[in-house]
């Protein structure tokens, strides 16, 4: 199956500085997806984002489909930014619907 | 759109005894999908449904579990004879789907069970 890697796998941020999050995968994908778990474990949604850029107020994503890599900025980081971010890939030849998720990053962001 | 939602949101088991999980999807989306995660870790895939149709099964699900979508609508997830192992949060997700299999969409993810086997 596809590898997902992430790193770093903790991050500890002051309030207001900025980030950047790595997600490495093995094969070509049809789907990446960054997530946000909350501590209840509610994965929430960040960005669908198979290639390209895409922003989302102080959060934006870039996937280089091509050298298999996705990256995730958080900018001006808040306390509610503390959590796990998960990539998630899909590649639809191995398997139609099956998420690969990465180990995660802990993010910690003290005030 | 209210969004994926699970019940319980939480279960204390003995050791040996069966549970059963729902989920509701999003309500236009016809696949659903259930996932496993413990401690630590990310998310790993269990099976997934487009409408009534179980497609894909892992490894994961032992002879032990089993899932169902009777009506291409709620889904549940059974364990039977639970053992500690078994202890970890159950993720539900929708998507949409396409007219045909060869495409992808975004998942949406419920707020999950969590299991707890003693």
């Amino acid at each position: 199956g596809i590898q997902v890697e992430q790193s770093p796998p903790d991050l500890i941020l002051q309030e207001g500085a900025n980030s950047t999050l790595r997600c490495n995968f093995s094969d070509s994908v049809n789907n990446l997806q960054w997530f946000h778990q909350n501590p209840w474990g509610q994965l929430i949604n960040l960005f669908y984002i198979p290639s390209g850029t895409k922003q989302n107020g102080r959060l934006s994503a870039t996937t280089v489909a091509t050298e298999r890599y996705s990256l995730l900025y958080i900018s001006s980081s808040q306390t509610t930014d503390s959590g796990v971010y998960f990539c998630a890939v899909e590649k639809i030849e191995n398997s139609w619907g099956k998420l690969q998720f990465g180990a995660g990053t802990q993010v910690v962001v003290t005030p | 759109d209210t969004g994926v939602s699970q019940d319980p949101r939480h279960k204390i088991t003995k050791r040996g005894q069966n549970v059963t999980f729902r989920c509701d999807p999003i309500s236009e989306h016809n696949r659903l999908y259930w996932y496993r995660q413990t401690l630590g870790q990310g998310p790993e895939f269990l099976t997934y449904f487009q409408n009534e149709a179980q497609l894909e099964k892992s490894r994961l699900l032992s002879d032990r579990f089993s899932a169902e979508r009777p009506k291409g609508s709620f889904s549940t997830l059974e364990i039977q004879r639970t053992e500690q192992g078994d202890s970890a949060m159950y993720l539900c997700a929708s998507s949409l789907a396409g007219v045909q299999y060869e495409t992808s969409y975004e998942q949406y993810f419920g707020p999950g069970t969590r299991l707890t086997v003693t």
